[in-house]
This record gives structure tokens, sequence and C-alpha cells, in this order.
């Protein structure tokens, strides 16, 4: 059973442009989570999802920010007209039910605005 | 509203010496408490977690007991190895189901 795989490792963006981040929870799992960790500081939670539902996102920024979380396919953290100060690293997290149970991390998305 | 809060870093042992990393929480009821660990490049792992007051988790020789009174979930472990070098992550889990994490503790551990 694979772990949370999320892609690309690292990515680059000019200011303006549109980053998509990817992330496959592990099998068996519906729930994912993404988390921005910006350098040297903690992990601040984005949005929560099911499949092809939202549920909580309250820490996404009102703009430029979007996620979903299709019935197929992984779950897409997408960002237009990047700024310098989206650089940060991005995790996604899986569960099957809930994380009082347990929470899988992926390795993250290194995202640099240039 | 929930909230964690650690001790700040970096933390910087010997091999072999005694390491605590505080963590403590403010939470409404009983949170379950987590501890994470990243190693540098790597994304999060679990390291150990307690669900009900008076629990301790265990894990690679760390402990930490879920103390409800003081609200706190001490990170601990009696000979540190330089392998253990990485940031700590104390977090809690409550009604809303979603992992409220601390700002990380760097341990650092030279031979």
């Amino acid at each position: 059973n694979a772990g949370v795989m999320q892609n690309p490792r690292h990515l680059v963006r000019r200011r303006g442009q549109e980053a998509r981040l990817r992330c496959s929870p592990m099998k068996g799992h519906s729930h994912v989570y993404w988390y921005r960790q910006l350098p040297e500081e903690g992990l601040k939670f984005m949005v929560y999802l099911q499949k092809e539902n939202i549920i909580d996102e309250s820490g996404m920024p009102k703009e430029r920010f979007s996620a979903e979380f299709p019935k197929e396919g992984p779950s897409i953290l997408r960002i237009q007209q990047v700024v310098r100060g989206d650089s940060a690293a991005y995790f996604c997290a899986s569960s099957p039910s809930g994380l009082n149970t347990e929470a899988f991390f992926g390795q993250g998305t290194r995202l640099t605005v240039v | 509203g929930n909230s964690v809060t650690q001790m700040e870093g970096p933390v910087t042992l010997s091999e072999e010496a005694f390491l605590t990393i505080n963590c403590t929480y403010t939470a409404t009821g009983y949170p379950s408490l987590f501890w994470y660990v990243q190693y540098p490049g790597e994304g999060l792992q679990l390291l150990l977690k307690a669900t009900k007051a008076d629990d301790k988790g265990s894990n690679k020789g760390f402990e930490a007991t879920y103390r409800k009174e003081t609200t706190s979930f001490h990170l601990e472990k009696g000979s540190v190895q330089v392998s253990d070098s990485a940031v700590y992550f104390c977090a809690l889990v409550k009604d809303t189901d979603k992992l409220i994490f601390g700002t990380g503790t760097r341990l650092q551990v030279f031979p």
C-alpha cells in the first residue's frame, strides 16, 4: 500500500503564473487535508476535503487559492497568479475517517516563486 | 480557540543526553494529542499519540504522557542519538477533525 503521494516534489513558478499541486491519498482514505509550512514555521491548516466535497476551508486564503478532491483522481490545490509570499512547502495528509484515527502525510511539494 | 504551544528551539544536546521538549495545549474537553517528527527534506511522520487523560504514548524510545491537570504532553527520551536530529511538532485534534500544530522544535544532537 503506497503512502500519500504528492507531486511534484519541487515546483518553480514565476510571479503571476499558476501552480497546481497534486495529492493522491492512501488507498481507502477518503479524507484529505492540505497544510502550508512557511520557512522556519509550523504547519498551518488550509483545507479539509472529502470526495467531491469541501468540508472546511477556513484556513485557505479567499483569493487565488482553490482545492478540489474529485470522485476520480487526486486532490488538487491550485494557486492562481502566484506571488513571492506563496513560496512554502505544501503538505497533504490523508486519513480513512477523521484525524482522531491517524493522519498520514506526503513528502510535500516545495513551491518557489521567482 | 484550540491551540498548541511548544518550547522554542533549537534544542542542542550531546549524544546519550536526556531530552525533554515541552508542549502545552488549550482546548475544551478532551482532545487527542500527537507528536510528529519531520526529518530534513521530508514530510511529517507520526511519532506517538494519546487519546485520553493519563494515557502514555511511546515509540522508538520516546514517551509522552497526557496530563489533563496541567494541559501538557511533554516529549521525553532517555538517551538521544544523532539520528534523532529533526523537527518535532506537537499537535491536537478536537471536534473539527483538523490537526492543530505547534510551531515545532528543532533538535540537534551532536556526537
